[in-house]
């Protein structure tokens, strides 16, 4: 049973960083066959992907038009996880953010619990 | 760009009653559909993938169908726990963000 762990903070100050780590168990973040993505939720946006990380004999990442340019998905192969930064946020960003898991379609499978992070000072 | 359109907002069931949820996109993707249910503070739940599969661990009570452009999800028998936000996701396209704006099924 695949399962993801979901923590970092739950408030960050406008133009700062938000960071989040997702831990994967029942699965690889090496895994050939998986990509691991964010999702973020709000009122005003809905469902909102963000980016995503997979390996395919090498690493590659890529990222949602609304927020390239400021965000990273990094994964961490030593402790079988992987990351969101986004860089610059805004009141616009607070939103409850997701991370999930894609195999065979580009549909998700398994999330985490999610994390409502509050962009404000 | 493909719109995802569900109807109705809201939908008031009692529970053992039949419950059919619409999803229409606005232009054809095949089979490329799923759908999610969400409860309140809880990560959306994987249902159905290509629009009539179900996810693992799905009661069999769950029903998806249709193609191209006109989709339905249908809970035979409502149970307390099945009232919840369902969404609709079309995963023909990149990115996969392009969900509906959800159904609210709620106790009747």
């Amino acid at each position: 049973q695949v399962q993801l762990q979901q923590s970092g903070p739950g408030l960050v100050e406008p133009s700062q960083t938000l960071s989040l780590t997702c831990a994967i168990s029942g699965d690889s973040v090496s895994s050939n066959s998986a990509a691991w993505s964010w999702i973020r939720q709000s009122p005003s946006r809905g469902l909102e992907w963000l980016g995503r990380t997979y390996y395919r004999s090498k690493w590659y990442s890529d990222y949602g038009a609304s927020v390239r340019g400021r965000i990273v998905v990094n994964p961490d192969t030593s402790k079988n996880q992987f990351s969101l930064q986004l860089n610059s946020v805004t009141p616009e960003d607070t939103a409850v953010y997701f991370c999930a898991r894609y195999t065979t379609g580009w549909f998700f499978d398994y999330w985490g619990q999610g994390t409502l992070v509050t962009v404000s000072s | 760009e493909i719109v995802m359109t569900q109807s109705p907002a809201t939908l008031s069931v009692s529970p053992g009653e039949r419950a059919t949820l619409s999803c229409r996109a606005s232009q054809s993707i095949n089979s490329n559909l799923a759908w999610y249910q969400q409860k309140p503070g809880q990560a959306p739940r994987l249902l159905i993938y290509g629009a009539s599969t179900r996810a693992t661990g799905i009661p069999a009570r769950f029903i998806g169908s249709g193609s191209g452009t006109e989709f339905s999800l249908t809970i035979s028998s409502l149970q307390s726990e099945d009232f919840a936000v369902y969404y609709c996701q079309e995963y023909k396209n990149w990115p996969p963000d392009n969900f509906g704006q959800g159904t609210k099924l709620e106790i009747k």
